[in-house]
C-alpha cells in the first residue's frame, strides 16, 4: 500500500512570499488532515477534510492560510503572505473515516524555513 | 483544558539498555490513547493504539501500558537500539474524534 506522499519535502522562503504544499492520501481515505509541527512540540490541527469538505478549520489562520481537496482526493495548503513564525514541518495524513479508532498515516512532511 | 503531558522531555540511554516514557492526559471522556514514533525529517508511526479496556499493548520491543483510572500511560522500550533513536509521541483521542498530541520525548541510544 502506497503511503501518503507530500511535495516538496523542503521549502525556503522569504517572509511575505507566498507559498504551497500539495499533497496525496493514501487511495480510498476519506479524511485528510494538515497539521503544523514546530520544532520541539507535537502536531497541531490545521485542517481537518472528510471528502471534499472542510469538517474543522477552527486553529487555521485564515487570514494567511488556504486549503482545499478538490474531487475528495489530493489537497494543497497555501501561505500568503508567510511570516517568520510559519517556519515549521507542515504534516499531511489520511485516515478511513473520522470516527474513533480510525488509525491515521502520515506523510514525511514538508519542512517549511521562512528568512 | 484538555491536555497530554509527556516525561521526560529527552533521554540519552545506551544501546541495549532498557528505557520507560511517560504520558498524563487530562482529556476527558476518552475514547483511546497512541503512542507514534518520529523519526527526524519523517511523519510519525503508529505505534499502540489502546482502548479504555486495554491495559497493556505490545509492539515487538515496545510496550505500551494504560491506567485510565490515574489517566497516565507509559512506553516501555526494551534492549534499546540505535535505531530507536527518534522522538516517541503519545496521542489522546476524546470521543469528539480529535487528536490531543503532547510534545513527545525525545530519545537518543548511543553505542
Amino acid at each position: 500500500e502506497a503511503g501518503v506522499a507530500q511535495s516538496p519535502r523542503y521549502k525556503i522562503i522569504e517572509k511575505r512570499q507566498s507559498v504551497a504544499f500539495w499533497c496525496n492520501p493514501i487511495s480510498g481515505h476519506a479524511t485528510l488532515y494538515w497539521y503544523q509541527q514546530i520544532l520541539g512540540q507535537g502536531p497541531k490541527l490545521l485542517i481537518q477534510f472528510q471528502n471534499n469538505g472542510v469538517v474543522d478549520d477552527s486553529q487555521l489562520p485564515k487570514d494567511r492560510f488556504s486549503a482545499e481537496r478538490l474531487k475528495g482526493v489530493d489537497s494543497t495548503l497555501k501561505i500568503q503572505p508567510a511570516k517568520l513564525e510559519d517556519s515549521a514541518v507542515y504534516l499531511c495524513a489520511s485516515s478511513p473515516g473520522a470516527g474513533i479508532g480510525y488509525g491515521y498515516t502520515f506523510g514525511s512532511g514538508t519542512r517549511l524555513t521562512v528568512v | 483544558k484538555n491536555q497530554v503531558e509527556q516525561s521526560p522531555q529527552s533521554l540519552i540511554i545506551l544501546e541495549g539498555k532498557n528505557c520507560t516514557l511517560q504520558c498524563n492526559y487530562t482529556v476527558s471522556p476518552f475514547s483511546n490513547l497512541r503512542w507514534y514514533k518520529q523519526d527526524t525529517g519523517r511523519g510519525p508511526v503508529s505505534l499502540t493504539i489502546m482502548t479504555f479496556s486495554e491495559n497493556t499493548k505490545s509492539n515487538g520491543r515496545y510496550t505500551a501500558t494504560l491506567d485510565a483510572d490515574t489517566k497516565q500511560s507509559s512506553l516501555h522500550i526494551t534492549a534499546s537500539q540505535l535505531s530507536d533513536s527518534a522522538s516517541y509521541i503519545c496521542v489522546v483521542q476524546g470521543n469528539t474524534g480529535k487528536l490531543i498530541f503532547g510534545q513527545g520525548t525525545t530519545l537518543q541510544v548511543k553505542p
